[in-house]
């Protein structure tokens, strides 16, 4: 257990739908980040946000969306889904550089979502 | 930018034998951290070894470890005595020693054991 927590781990629902995926990081950690993994795809990294401000993008669509709130969990907003939205979708989390845990970011167990 | 380039796709071994997986990167900057992650079938991502770029000494975690060659931005796994239980997707991901920076990954090696 990587101290990620990750909801829901399975979603299914409809194209030009909308819907939100939840994390809590480890406790202390103040990094969380965003990955997204289709079935034949690398890890793509999504956006990291670090005590509640957006830090770094990467390959996140406008139609997606995240925040992290002041008790630094995350949401991950996926809005007007397409078919190949299909994937899971990671949440992660260090600790502060100079803490402990040696600048290693931890996994959840993920989110599945099946876009039908 | 930084890269990551695993040139392996798939890879298979026999139990109880060694098998070396290969890893590249590409930075400018000095001071970075390298890792492998294990995706079984589960699809959880498991750190299975770290390695500080200032650190000449290679990591070991039990059976694994890694060949870092800083110089030529290789770092390879090594997987001594192998289980069925490592049958898995490996990755190489790279993190540079900035504040809050993401991991960047390589494409992945698919590794087989079979009995």
């Amino acid at each position: 257990d990587s101290g990620v927590t990750q909801t829901p781990k399975h979603l299914i629902t409809a194209t030009g739908q909308r819907v939100t995926l939840r994390c809590s990081p480890r406790s202390g950690d103040l990094s969380v980040y965003w990955y997204q993994q289709s079935l034949d795809q690398g890890l793509q990294f999504l956006i990291q946000y670090y005590n509640g401000e957006e830090r770094a993008k990467g390959n996140i669509l406008e139609r997606f969306s995240a925040q992290q709130f002041p008790d630094l969990h995350s949401e991950l907003n996926l809005s007007s889904l397409e078919l190949g939205d299909s994937a899971l979708y990671f949440c992660a989390s260090s600790a502060p550089f100079g803490g402990t845990g040696k600048n290693t970011i931890y996994f959840g167990e993920g989110s599945w979502l099946t876009v039908v | 930018a930084q890269t990551v380039t695993q040139s392996q796709p798939e890879m298979s071994v026999q139990e109880a034998e060694t098998v070396t997986l290969s890893c590249t990167y590409d930075t400018s900057e000095n001071n970075y951290y390298l890792f492998w992650y294990k995706q079984p079938p589960s699809r959880q991502m498991i750190l299975v070894i770290r390695q500080e770029a200032y650190k000449q000494q290679n990591a070991t975690e039990n059976r694994f470890s890694v060949n870092f060659q800083k110089a030529a931005k290789s770092f390879s796994l090594k997987i001594s005595d192998s289980q069925l239980g490592d049958t898995a997707m490996y990755f190489c991901a790279f993190r540079t020693s900035q504040a809050g920076t993401a991991l960047i990954f390589g494409k992945g090696t698919t590794l087989s054991v079979s009995s």
